[in-house]
């Protein structure tokens, strides 16, 4: 079964601390991959997009890498604030009309 | 650009009642898909779509059905609600199959079966 894990489950920093979510897939033959963030009661929201040719993306704070190889992906976040705290889930469509498996996600509190 | 809109964003049901959750966007996009998410799962898959017309199961379609007749719309049903389909209800679109475009969700549906 193809499957995406995230580690840790929760994550607390203080403010500034730099950081660096991790996301882990069974099937290197991955299509692209997704990181979300969602804040508590709300919906998904997309964050960055990296296609499987790419090493990494950045936006902002926020940078992506991929590594097909190992199965891997990180999400680094510089510089955090208090306002990042919310819930990060990566996905992946394992081809590429596939829908998107997801991850458990990783809860990030960042302390004032 | 509205994006996904879901309707209602909150519903109590009945065991046994039926109804259906809203999805539509206005991207003109192909695929489409519901997902349900509970504490401690996950996101999982119900139903999804490729185009209009076409639809197939993800990894949780007991007791739900869906249709696509449109490419705006992709409605989910809840054909006898069972207390275990508490939940919150997602629907999400992208441009299409093959696609390197980020996926766009709905603010969700939440669901009290009782």
């Amino acid at each position: 079964k193809q499957e995406v894990t995230q580690i840790p489950a929760a994550l607390s920093v203080p403010e500034g601390e730099n950081l660096v979510l991790n996301c882990s897939f069974t099937d290197s033959a991955i299509y692209n991959l997704q990181w979300f963030r969602q804040d508590p009661g709300k919906g998904l929201t997309s964050l960055l997009l990296i296609q499987s040719s790419q090493r990494e993306q950045t936006s902002g704070r926020l940078n992506a890498s991929l590594d097909k190889s190992s199965g891997r992906s990180t999400l680094y976040i510089a510089a955090s604030q208090p306002g990042d705290s919310a819930t990060y889930l990566c996905a992946v469509p394992f081809s590429g009309n596939t829908p998107l498996v997801f991850g458990k996600g990783t809860r990030l509190s960042v302390i004032a | 650009n509205a994006g996904v809109t879901q309707t209602p964003k909150f519903q109590v049901l009945k065991t046994g009642q039926s109804m259906t959750l809203q999805c539509a966007q206005d991207m003109n996009h192909e695929y489409m898909s519901w997902y349900r998410q509970d504490p401690g799962m996950g996101l999982r898959l119900i139903h999804y779509s490729v185009g209009a017309g076409i639809t197939d199961q993800g990894e949780v379609p007991n007791g739900y059905n869906v249709s696509r007749s449109t490419t705006e719309d992709f409605p989910l049903r809840l054909l006898s609600a069972a207390p275990s389909q508490t939940s919150v209800y997602f629907c999400a679109s992208r441009y299409s199959s093959y696609s390197n475009q980020p996926q766009h969700f709905g603010d969700g549906t939440r669901l009290s079966i009782l």
